[in-house]
């Protein structure tokens, strides 16, 4: 019973190839969230969406491209892997309008070579 | 340009001692925030929270304490626990809440608890 899971938990991959992670949360939350924590371990706020649609992009290379079938789920899709792309990617859910606090999937570590 | 700060990466303590982690932040339109705690190999967890109107927030062993005026937030651990040792995230919001939330996020302090 996972509130929220990502899909796959580790990719490895060569530069230029195209790749997916998969988000699902089962809390009932209307909000979905894409983080990155890099080699220094700074984690930064990729996209939210709310409802299904896009609320916050960052300053976010157009590699990258979040899917929102609907509100239970968030993909993230990149375009051309680079090396740079290295980092754990972790999903997180919140429900609008009552709290602050966010829930986070256990990450998925994608390496780039 | 970092704007919440963890400026201690490790600290280690012994068990059944207080654990202190600091936090500073430079931008005063947060208006919340939270503690996450993480273990390696998983996601953040939800800790502990406070919000600018207030100084101070307790659940059980955890308590937060916020400064505004020093841009300042601690969270005490007492008494610690061997199964506290995880890395401590700071993070602040002041966007409103909901759609628009986006944590900023410290880079961490890893807490070692001996036994």
């Amino acid at each position: 019973d996972t509130a929220v899971s990502q899909t796959p938990k580790y990719l490895v991959t060569q530069m230029g190839n195209d790749k997916s992670i998969k988000c699902e949360q089962n809390l009932g939350h209307d909000t979905m969230y894409w983080y990155k924590q890099d080699s220094k371990k700074f984690l930064k706020i990729m996209f939210s969406y709310n409802n299904k649609e896009l609320i916050i992009n960052e300053t976010v290379p157009n590699r990258f491209s979040p899917k929102s079938p609907d509100k239970a789920h968030l993909n993230l899709h990149i375009n051309s892997l680079e090396l740079g792309d290295s980092a754990v990617y972790f999903c997180a859910s919140s429900q609008q309008g009552t709290t602050y606090e966010q829930y986070f999937g256990p990450g998925t570590r994608l390496t780039v070579t | 340009d970092q704007q919440v700060k963890q400026n201690s990466p490790s600290l280690s303590v012994q068990e059944g001692r207080i654990s202190i982690l600091n936090c500073d932040y430079t931008n005063s339109m947060f208006d919340y925030f939270l503690w996450y705690k993480k273990y390696p190999a998983e996601g953040p967890t939800f800790l502990i929270s406070i919000s600018s109107i207030k100084d101070k927030n307790e659940d059980g062993r955890f308590t937060v304490f916020l400064n505004k005026s020093a841009k300042h937030l601690s969270l005490h651990i007492v008494p610690s626990q061997p199964g506290d040792s995880a890395v401590y995230f700071c993070a602040a919001s002041g966007f409103g809440g909901g759609a628009t939330n986006k944590l900023i996020f410290g880079t961490g302090t890893l807490l070692a608890v001996q036994p």
